[in-house]
C-alpha cells in the first residue's frame, strides 16, 4: 500500500517568506507526527496529532510555526517569516493508533532551504 | 524527559566483518526502544524495536539489538556487514504513553562499509 507522502520534496525560499509543507499519512492511521532534521540539532520532534484532536504545540520551535490537520488526515506545517535557521529537512510520520508500541512510518521529507 | 546518546558519529568497518553500534539512553520513566535506518536520499525505516519480553530483539536485514536495563543500553549488532548496509543509523526512545511525547532520537551513527 501507499506510504506516507510529503510535498514538496524540495523548497527554496527567501528569508521572510511564508512556506507550507504538506503531509499525507498512511490511510487509516490516526496518529501523525512532524519532526525536523538538521545538521546541528539532529532529529527533533515538533508536534503530534491524534485524529481530529487539538495538538500540543509546546514542541514547536517558535510562534512562527503552526500546524493543522484537516479531517483527521492530511496535515500542513506552516512556517511564517522564514529565517535561515529554519533550513532543515522536515519529516512527517504516521502510526496506527499513537501508542508507544506503534511503529512510526516516515515520509521522504521536505528539504527546506531559506536563502 | 528522555535523552539518547549514540557514542560514535562514524563507524568504518570492512565488508563481511561484524559491527556494533552503541546506544545509551536516559529516562525518568519506562521507555520503548527503537533503531531506525536512513539510506542515502531515503526516509527513515524501522530496523527493530524492543517493547517487552526477551531482551534480544531481531530485526530486518540480519540486525539484532540487546536491551540492557541496568546499563540503560540498546546496542545494535550485525555479524557480517555488506556494502548495502552503508547508511545512517538512529537509536530512539519513546515513553509508554507514546504519542504526545514523540520519538527522542540520538544524533545518529554513520556506518561506512569498506570493501
Amino acid at each position: 500500500g501507499a506510504g506516507v507522502s510529503q510535498s514538496p520534496s524540495n523548497k527554496v525560499t527567501e528569508k521572510g517568506k511564508d512556506v507550507e509543507l504538506r503531509c499525507d499519512p498512511i490511510s487509516g492511521h490516526t496518529a501523525l507526527y512532524w519532526y525536523r532534521q538538521s545538521l546541528g540539532q539532529g532529529l527533533e520532534f515538533l508536534i503530534y496529532f491524534q485524529g481530529n484532536s487539538a495538538p500540543d504545540k509546546s514542541g514547536l520551535p517558535s510562534d512562527r510555526f503552526s500546524a493543522e490537520r484537516t479531517g483527521g488526515s492530511v496535515s500542513t506545517l506552516t512556517i511564517q517569516r522564514t529565517q535561515q535557521e529554519d533550513s532543515a529537512v522536515y519529516l512527517c510520520a504516521s502510526s496506527a493508533t499513537g501508542s508507544g508500541t506503534d511503529t512510526q512510518y516516515f515520509g521522504p521529507g521536505t528539504r527546506l532551504t531559506v536563502l | 524527559a528522555q535523552s539518547v546518546t549514540q557514542l560514535d558519529s562514524q563507524v568504518p568497518v570492512f565488508e563481511e566483518a561484524p559491527v556494533e553500534l552503541r546506544c545509551n539512553y536516559s529516562s525518568s520513566v519506562s521507555v520503548y526502544l527503537f533503531w531506525y535506518v536512513q539510506y542515502p536520499n531515503q526516509g527513515l525505516q524501522l530496523l527493530l524495536k524492543y517493547l517487552s519480553g526477551s531482551t534480544l530483539v531481531k530485526g530486518i536485514n540480519g540486525f539484532e539489538a540487546e536491551f540492557n536495563k541496568s546499563q540503560t543500553s540498546f546496542h545494535l549488532r550485525k555479524p557480517s556487514v555488506h556494502i548495502s548496509d552503508t547508511a545512517e543509523y538512529f537509536c530512539a526512545v519513546t515513553s509508554f504513553g507514546g504519542g504526545a511525547d514523540g520519538l527522542t532520537f540520538g544524533k545518529g551513527t554513520h556506518l561506512i562499509i569498506q570493501p
